[in-house]
């Protein structure tokens, strides 16, 4: 079972430059999550997605870009980055019938 | 607005020695209350949860947790660690209107031998 899977793993960017952090799910989840987890921060949450073609933002969206055009996909866009976006960056689904989320294995930017 | 506290940022242990992690929660409405783990390089896994019932909730590997409704609190316990409990642990919340998680900062349990 994949489940929540996230591309890249890692990723170095310089100061400017934009890139598309990918996140599939394989479990018909409607509700989609991303988080951005910084040391002694905890996690915040950036976008989230009730269905495919919603999406809302959450606590820390500027930045940062979603879309939402199937179930399984919700990409997360960086348009210019910037040395406050380094960080570790996990995607997450639910359902309606289950509290539980579940995590990919995250992807770690650093924006230099 | 919903949040999570998590004062200890960092809990250090002995092996087989007792640990208590805590975590208190404010909101305005009625939540779910969750515990999280995150192993080294990887995801969360859900812990345990609390949603309703009884207020005692147990893992399956030791842990138990305690929903307190009048000191809105749901501290994390167990009562022998083990080395392979070292992890960062993260209290969540759910408003239960809606499936939205805020998390705290985060618990670091190094148990050492």
């Amino acid at each position: 079972n994949a489940g929540v899977t996230q591309t890249p793993k890692f990723r170095i960017l310089k100061i400017g430059q934009s890139m598309t952090l990918q996140c599939t799910q394989d479990m018909n989840h409607n509700y989609m999550y991303w988080y951005r987890q910084d040391p002694g921060m905890g996690l915040k949450l950036i976008y989230y997605s009730v269905g495919a073609g919603i999406t809302d933002k959450g606590e820390v969206p500027n930045g940062y870009n979603v879309s939402r055009s199937t179930t399984e996909d919700f990409p997360l866009r960086l348009e210019l980055a910037a040395p406050s976006q380094t960080s570790v960056y996990f995607c997450a689904s639910s359902s309606p019938q289950n509290e539980k989320l579940f995590f990919g294995s995250g992807t770690q930017l650093s924006v230099l | 607005a919903q949040s999570v506290t998590q004062l200890d940022s960092q809990v250090p242990v002995f092996e087989e020695a007792p640990v208590e992690l805590r975590c208190n929660y404010s909101s305005s409405v009625s939540v779910y209350l969750f515990w999280y783990v995150q192993y080294p390089n990887q995801g969360l896994q859900l812990l345990l949860k609390y949603l309703s019932g009884s207020t005692l909730v147990e893992s399956i590997n030791g842990f138990e947790a305690e929903f307190n409704k009048s000191q809105t609190s749901f501290h994390l316990r167990k009562p022998s660690v083990h080395i392979s409990d070292t992890a960062e642990y993260f209290c969540a919340s759910m408003n239960t209107g809606f499936q939205k998680l805020v998390f705290g900062t985060g618990t670091r349990l190094l148990v050492s031998p």
